[in-house]
């Protein structure tokens, strides 16, 4: 019964490379969150989806970045044209659809940029 | 902008009660109080949520001020491994819950 499973568990890329990081959410579970967490700070929202449907992507870049959970397969945070101030910790949440169910995170995919 | 003020660090004897105050004075009437953990460098760990009553479940006691102004979270029995920065979040459901800088527990031995 496995959680929810990120990876690559550590991403690198050059600047202008793209960056796609994967999230399989907890088994039954139909919403996932982005969050990004930069070195000693809190977590901040990026964006929540629930299958095929983006429901509130506020905290997300306006350039450069964008996220989908198709139907089938893992949700996707694609980052384009990668810079140095992309370099953080991301992590990826899931829940069901119950109000108030508790968020499970995964482990997080840590990305560098050269 | 932080709903919730915490204080950035504390140390608390292994075995004794860790108890970890929140102040949340714009809190909402339909706001929650939720609790997660990070230990080093892992995603957070869910702990405990209330509205207005204390709550209590295997991990922790959650007690909230009549006011819903401040709360507490209460780990019993503190063991090393309940070292981490542990945040306490305001908001109504899961969506955009807004992580702060938290505080850093550290238990020791």
């Amino acid at each position: 019964n496995a959680g929810v499973m990120q990876n690559p568990r550590h991403l690198v890329r050059r600047r202008g490379q793209e960056a796609r990081l994967r999230c399989s959410p907890m088994k039954g579970h139909s919403h996932v969150y982005w969050y990004r967490q930069l070195p000693e700070e809190g977590l901040k929202f990026m964006v929540y989806l629930q299958k095929e449907n983006i429901i509130d992507e506020s905290g997300m870049p306006k350039e450069r970045f964008s996220a989908e959970f198709p139907k089938e397969g893992p949700s996707i945070l694609r980052i384009q044209q990668v810079v140095r101030g992309d370099s953080a910790a991301y992590f990826c949440a899931s829940s069901g659809v119950e109000f108030n169910e508790k968020l499970f995170f995964g482990s997080g995919t840590q990305l560098s940029v050269l | 902008d932080a709903k919730t003020t915490q204080p950035p660090s504390m140390d608390c004897a292994e075995g004794r009660a860790a108890n970890l105050p929140c102040n949340h004075s714009t809190i909402s009437g339909n706001e929650y109080v939720y609790w997660y953990r990070q230990i080093h460098s892992q995603g957070p760990q869910y702990i405990i949520h209330g509205l207005k009553n204390n709550e209590t479940n295997e991990m922790a006691s959650l007690i909230i001020t009549e006011d819903r102004k401040s709360s507490t979270l209460i780990l019993p029995h503190a063991t090393l491994r309940d070292t981490a920065v542990y945040y306490c979040i305001v908001g109504f459901g899961n969506e955009k819950l807004t992580f702060g800088t938290g505080t850093r527990l550290t238990i020791i031995p």
